[in-house]
């Protein structure tokens, strides 16, 4: 496909486990983007990527979340441990180049934790 | 700080009338970019304007417009003849040098027939 694509689209996890949410970015896009967004809030930044190389992940809430795009492509975001407060939809998203461009996002995968 | 104020929570609407979306911001850069984006039930974000802090020119994009007013710091979006498949959240926000956005908490549009 042509855009952004994320799976699973909908994970259930059980308070403790660790889950993996997976990143497919559109073809050639350098930029790759994680937000958080809360129910009934506007997405937050979570991390970000340029090529392989991690730039900024300012925005990870703590040190259970993880974020990596090994060969500069497909990104995964892990979060060990799940916690209550994690449920929420976790959107990706790319751009073709660096700098204030506009970000393609995917359709979320939605993670509830138990 | 940067920060996006979308103080509408929820606007309804009948088919046909006119509605415009508030956009506040906050930023201390002088170079900075705005954005809106439109949230289907769907849930993906889809693209919808950026513009950057020098150009306040408005735009208009068939039944869309958007209205730069950088004396204000508001970047307000007026739907025209709106359309029930109007009906999403719609998101402002802004991104300064650094490329991650900062969005608002959204505005549920719902356009009833």
């Amino acid at each position: 496909g042509a855009g952004v694509s994320q799976s699973p689209r909908y994970k259930v996890a059980k308070r403790g486990q660790d889950v993996a949410l997976r990143c497919d970015p559109i073809s050639g896009h350098v930029s790759l983007f994680w937000y958080q967004q809360a129910l009934g809030q506007g997405p937050e930044f979570l991390t970000y990527f340029q090529n392989e190389a991690q730039l900024d992940k300012s925005g990870l809430p703590s040190d259970r979340f993880f974020a990596e795009r090994p060969e500069g492509s497909v990104s995964t975001l892990k979060i060990q441990r799940t916690q209550q407060e994690d449920s929420a939809v976790y959107l990706c998203a790319s751009s073709l180049a660096s700098g204030s461009v506009e970000q393609f996002f995917g359709p979320g995968t939605r993670l509830t934790v138990l | 700080a940067q920060k996006v104020t979308q103080a509408q929570t929820e606007i309804s609407v009948v088919e046909k009338e006119d509605v415009t979306l508030d956009c506040v911001y906050e930023t201390r850069d002088t170079t900075y970019y705005l954005f809106w984006y439109k949230q289907p039930p769907s849930g993906e974000l889809v693209f919808l304007i950026r513009r950057n802090s020098f150009d306040e020119q408005n735009e208009i994009s068939g039944r869309y417009s958007w209205n730069f007013q950088k004396s204000t710091s508001s970047f307000n979006f007026t739907i025209t003849a709106s359309q029930v498949v109007d009906s999403a959240v719609y998101f402002c926000a802004l991104s300064e040098r650094v490329n991650k956005l900062v969005f608002g908490a959204g505005t549920i549009l719902r356009v009833k027939s």
